[in-house]
C-alpha cells in the first residue's frame, strides 16, 4: 500500500486477555517506531526497530509488552494480560532513514484503538 | 533529555481569524522540531518541520512556524483559519534521542 497500515483499527479486549497489534510499514522503510497515545495526550515512545533489530525498547511500560519485527518489515506489538491502563491508541511510524534524520521523513499509520474492559 | 510544552490545551477561534498555537521545548543539544495535525480517528500528518537554516518554516494548508532558539519556542501560526482546520495539533522535538517527543496537544476548534 501507499502508507503505513495498522490492524485492527479497533480492538476491545477483556482484562487479562492477550492482544496482538500489527503494523505494515511502507515497503523498504528501515526504521519503525511504536508509540502509545493515551486519551487526551500526545504520543509516547514505546520501541524502535532498525530493520529486524530492536535497538531501543526503553519506552515499553512493563514486561507484558513485547514487540518484534522478525523479517525487517511487518511488526507486531503484543500485550499480555491486558489491564485497563493499557487502553490507548497505538501508533506505528516508519521511515526510510536511519540515524538522526529518521524522523525527518516519518510516516504514521492510523493507529489501533485498544479498549480494555 | 528533551521535552515539549504546549501551553494551551484548547484554542477556540472564529473562522477567518488568525491563530497561534504555542510550543516551547527543552533540549541539551540541537534539535529538529515538528508540528503534526491529527484529525479524529486518524494518524498524525506532518504539517511542517524545522531542521536548520531559515527560522521561518512554511508548511501545508497555509500554516507556518518560527523557530526561536533564545526563547526555545516553535509557535505555529495561520493568518486565516477555516472550519476544516479543526483538529488536534502536536508539537514534537527530536534531539539526542532517536524518537520524537511530543507535547500534550492543542485542540483547535474553528467556530463559524
Amino acid at each position: 500500500g501507499a502508507g503505513v497500515s495498522q490492524s485492527p483499527r479497533y480492538k476491545v479486549a477483556k482484562r487479562g486477555q492477550d492482544v496482538a497489534l500489527r503494523c505494515d510499514p511502507i515497503s523498504g522503510h528501515v526504521s519503525l517506531f511504536w508509540y502509545q497515545q493515551a486519551l487526551g495526550q500526545g504520543p509516547e515512545f514505546l520501541t524502535y526497530f532498525q530493520n529486524e533489530a530492536q535497538l531501543d525498547k526503553s519506552g515499553l511500560p512493563s514486561d507484558r509488552f513485547f514487540a518484534e519485527r522478525p523479517e525487517g518489515s511487518v511488526s507486531t506489538l503484543k500485550i499480555q494480560r491486558t489491564q485497563q491502563e493499557d487502553s490507548a491508541v497505538y501508533l506505528c511510524a516508519s521511515s526510510p532513514r536511519q540515524g538522526r534524520g529518521m524522523n525527518t521523513e516519518a510516516f504514521f499509520g492510523q493507529g489501533t484503538r485498544l479498549t480494555v474492559v | 533529555a528533551q521535552s515539549v510544552t504546549q501551553l494551551d490545551s484548547q484554542v477556540p477561534v472564529f473562522e477567518e481569524a488568525p491563530v497561534e498555537l504555542r510550543c516551547n521545548y527543552s533540549s541539551s543539544v540541537s534539535v529538529y522540531l515538528f508540528w503534526y495535525v491529527q484529525y479524529p480517528n486518524q494518524g498524525l500528518q506532518l504539517l511542517l518541520k524545522y531542521l536548520s537554516g531559515s527560522t521561518l518554516v512554511k508548511g501545508i494548508n497555509g500554516f507556518e512556524a518560527e523557530f526561536n532558539k533564545s526563547q526555545t519556542s516553535f509557535h505555529l501560526r495561520k493568518p486565516s483559519v477555516h472550519i476544516s482546520d479543526t483538529a488536534e495539533y502536536f508539537c514534537a522535538v527530536t534531539g539526542s534521542a532517536r524518537q520524537l517527543t511530543f507535547g500534550s496537544g492543542t485542540q483547535l476548534t474553528v467556530l463559524p
